[in-house]
Formats: structure tokens, sequence, C-alpha cells
């Protein structure tokens, strides 16, 4: 059980467009989710907090306006890289809480060209 | 923010030997618990030990946790060429449900 299941896998998109990353719980309710960013060697980095109902909460130096998260019903949190460069290319892992524990998805490797 | 620092950043062994790892934290935690992480994909959860607790077993894995000097360390005995992968600690510190991750070791096993 407390499966998240991410999508897309890997996306490629060109500089300037905006990319949406899915994160479902399939078989809890995720009143929170977490979402991460990992460049190439080198560990999680916690980008947000995003609570169900309510506006996300950011990290330290994470631009709000450019990762714009929603998460609109129990099961489903969007993290979505507005005017994407190449800058954003990175590995997006979401992790959501359920009774025993944190839960990953498999991750969104985003290349931006 | 970045809470756990571990070392080393590398560790290569032959396989049979013995790997250690170790995390330090900055905060007081509810839990501590590592992850492997094979090259680019997602995580795998290992072990959980709790910050009443001082040694955990898994298998192969043995973790250690002294909160007294906010470290951990796990230890994997008689490695295997399938143990090639990064490790990260990871602490949910206490008041928040955040869970922070360490700077991870890549383990490399050669066979």
């Amino acid at each position: 059980g407390a499966v998240v299941s991410q999508h897309p896998s890997r996306v490629i998109c060109k500089s300037g467009t905006s990319v949406k990353i899915e994160c479902r719980s399939l078989d809890f309710q995720a009143t929170t989710m977490f979402w991460y960013r990992q460049f190439p060697k080198q560990s999680l980095m916690l980008m947000a907090t995003s609570n169900e109902g309510s506006k996300a909460t950011y990290e330290q130096g994470v631009e709000k306006d450019k990762f714009l998260i929603n998460h609109a019903s129990l099961t489903l949190s969007t993290l979505t890289v507005t005017s994407a460069h190449p800058e954003d290319s990175s590995f997006y892992i979401c992790s959501a809480i359920f009774d025993y524990g944190y839960t990953f998805g498999s991750g969104t490797r985003l290349t931006v060209v | 923010s970045q809470q756990g620092e571990e070392d080393p950043q590398a560790l290569s062994i032959q396989e049979g030997e013995n790997a250690t790892m170790n995390c330090s934290y900055k905060t007081s935690i509810n839990n501590l618990q590592w992850y492997r992480q094979n090259s680019g994909r997602g995580l795998v959860h290992l072990i959980l030990i709790r910050s009443n607790e001082r040694e955990k077993h898994s298998g192969r894995l043995r973790v250690t946790l002294d909160t007294s000097k906010k470290s951990s360390s796990l230890l994997i005995t008689a490695s295997r060429a399938a143990d090639t992968a990064s490790y990260f600690c990871a602490t949910d510190a206490k008041g928040t449900d955040k869970l922070i991750f360490g700077t991870g070791t890549r383990l490399q096993v050669f066979p």
C-alpha cells in the first residue's frame, strides 16, 4: 500500500515553455505532499510543502512564481515549472506522508533545451 | 535546507567487505531514516530508527543512532555489487513533518 504515482517520468521541453508534473496517491489520502529537486550527483533538496486546500509553503530560495504547486484534492498534487530554462533541468521527486511514514514517487527527469 | 552531512562522500570497496557511512544532523529529530538510490532512479527506503532507539538491524544492514552527538551510521555487511548506489540519511525535525536529506554517500562495490 501507500503508493505515489508520479508522471511523466521523463520530459524534454523547450526553453520558455511550462511543464506540469503530477503526483497521485493511489491508495490513501495525502493531505501533505513534498516536492524535491535533485541535481546530478547531489542530494535531494526540499523545494516546498504542499497542503491540500491551502497554499504551498516554499523553502528559502525557491521561487514560488516559477514553481507553481497546486494540491486541489487529497490525492493529487502538481508542480508546474513555468518559463523553464536549461538551469531548471533536474530530477524532481514528490513525497507524501502516510500512516507509517513517507512514500516517494519515482521521479521526473526534466530536460530543458 | 540541507540538514544532514554525510561522510564519506564516496566509498569504493570489494565485494564481501563491509561499508560504513556516517550521517550528522543539526536539530532534535523524531526519526532518522536511510534511503538508497540507484543512479537516476527513485528512492528505496532501507530502515527507520526512532530517536529513542540506539541500534537497529535489518538483514545485512545495521544502523546506529547517537542523539547526543546528533549522528547516525549505516553499516552494510558482506557487500555485493548490487549494493552499488547512493545512500542518504533523512531526518524529520521535531515539530515538523518535513523530511530533510543528507548530502549522501556514493558507494561502489567492485565484484
